[in-house]
């Protein structure tokens, strides 16, 4: 069975600060790992995927085989940041079937 | 109206209640799904349609009841429901093809509530 685990209900930092929202794992296979953002009054959207190592918004997440996490991070937050973040996952062999964690709050004060 | 739309935004029902939730996209694309999102628990997987065709059905209980008519819209049908099935419901849609079926686009939402 896969699983997402995000430990933090609720992240708090300062704007300018690092910001890091932790995302573990737990699947057997090859899993495609990707990160879910919903601001206030939005619905929720995709923000970046493991595959296009890509930087979305100063957003980047790197996929840790090894301890199985794929951690969202950004160096320095931002007011506009302030979201809740959900981390997701789909196996290799069915894209459609995302299991997601249960969400991150992260409140950037200004 | 673009992306994926959902009505109605709020539903209030009693549990002897039929009652149904409509989505639709405008978005072209071939697989829709339907999730559940509780109070602090993750967004729960029902069920996914593609070109029309149920693919996963996520061991939903029969209370609720999927349709799909075309690949635009989707349908919930709800019948005899119990006060814990009051949700976030979230539909969404997303390509049938490659990688692409993962970035789901995803609507508001309809807030459920079960008295």
């Amino acid at each position: 069975a896969q699983r997402v685990t995000q430990p933090e209900k609720l992240l708090s930092v300062f704007k300018g600060a690092p910001v890091e929202l932790k995302c573990n794992y737990s699947y057997s296979g090859s899993p495609e790992l990707f990160w879910y953002v919903q601001y206030s009054r939005q619905r929720l959207q995709l923000l970046l995927r493991h595959i296009s190592r890509e930087s979305i918004k100063g957003f980047t997440a790197d996929l840790n085989k090894g301890e199985t996490s794929f951690h969202l991070k950004k160096p320095f937050a931002q007011e506009e940041d302030s979201a809740m973040y959900y981390c997701a996952l789909a196996n290799s062999g069915g894209y459609q079937k995302v299991t997601f964690g249960t969400g991150t709050k992260l409140q950037v004060i200004p | 109206e673009t992306g994926v739309t959902q009505t109605p935004r709020h539903l209030v029902m009693g549990m002897t209640n039929k009652k149904s939730l409509k989505c639709e996209q405008h978005l072209g694309h071939n697989a829709m799904y339907w999730y559940k999102q509780s109070a602090k628990k993750p967004l729960e997987l029902m069920f996914v349609y593609n070109f029309k065709e149920q693919t996963e059905n996520n061991s939903v209980p029969s209370r609720f009841s999927p349709e799909c008519p075309n690949s635009s819209h989707l349908f919930l049908h709800l019948h005899t429901l119990q006060p814990e099935d009051s949700a976030l419901y979230l539909c969404a849609s997303s390509s049938s093809v490659g990688r692409d079926q993962y970035e789901q686009y995803f609507g508001p939402g309809t807030r459920l509530t079960v008295t």
